[in-house]
């Protein structure tokens, strides 16, 4: 199993520039996430989304969009690059949303600088 | 208002001997799971143990452990017999059962075991 994919691993982007971080999990997981790392920082939830075709925020939306069409595919869009979204970009997924201990399970995390 | 707290931000220990790593939350909701993750220094997050809030006995996973005081709500990591492997960032995290499996993020904190 693949499990979590992430694409690309790492990208440099001019300020203002777009960019689409890619994700993708094969274990048919209903609930998926994006998470940003600053340095030295815990994560940090972008957005979610628990099925296809429903998305919301987290904590620090702006400047990004996500999409879901599909249950494996979970795009982070954005839109006109900024410094301050130089950061780790982790897209996560999971079988349940309960108490339950199964956690998540990680990509490997794009690192991405806006210069 | 943050919900998970580690004051933490860096810890020495040698090898063979064992560390606590401190984490206290803040929840109202009476169902939640409580979770350590590992991040060495190539970026992975790496599950590491969880505690539910209604589990009457500590977690335990081989050298790890977790000392859940549930009235003083906090949910210590314990490594025991540390190795130069365990060398990484750790970090705590919250899921509130009513949550949709978002997970709250502490700040983390960094250990460096030496020989």
């Amino acid at each position: 199993n693949a499990g979590v994919t992430q694409t690309p691993k790492f990208r440099i982007l001019k300020i203002g520039q777009s960019m689409t971080l890619q994700c993708t999990q094969d274990m048919n997981h209903n609930y998926m996430y994006w998470y940003r790392q600053d340095p030295g920082m815990g994560l940090k939830l972008i957005y979610y989304s628990v099925g296809a075709g429903i998305t919301d925020k987290g904590e620090v939306p702006n400047g990004y969009n996500v999409s879901r069409s599909t249950t494996e595919d979970f795009p982070l869009r954005l839109e006109l690059a900024a410094p301050s979204q130089t950061s780790v970009y982790f897209c996560a997924s999971s079988y349940t949303v309960g108490g339950e201990g199964t956690g998540y399970t990680f990509g490997s995390g794009t690192r991405l600088t806006v210069v | 208002a943050q919900k998970i707290t580690q004051t933490q931000p860096g810890m020495f220990v040698q090898e063979k001997e064992a560390v606590t790593l401190d984490c206290t939350y803040d929840t109202s909701d009476p169902s939640y799971g409580l979770f350590w993750y590992k991040q060495p220094s190539s970026g992975e997050m790496i599950f590491l143990i969880y505690q539910g809030s209604y589990d009457q006995q500590n977690a335990t996973e081989g050298r790890y452990s977790l000392n859940f005081q549930k009235a003083r709500k906090s949910a210590n990591l314990v490594i025991s017999a540390s190795q130069l492997g365990d060398s990484a960032m750790y970090f705590c995290a919250m899921r509130e059962a009513d949550s949709w499996g978002k997970f709250q993020f502490g700040a983390g904190t960094q250990v460096v075991v030496t020989p």
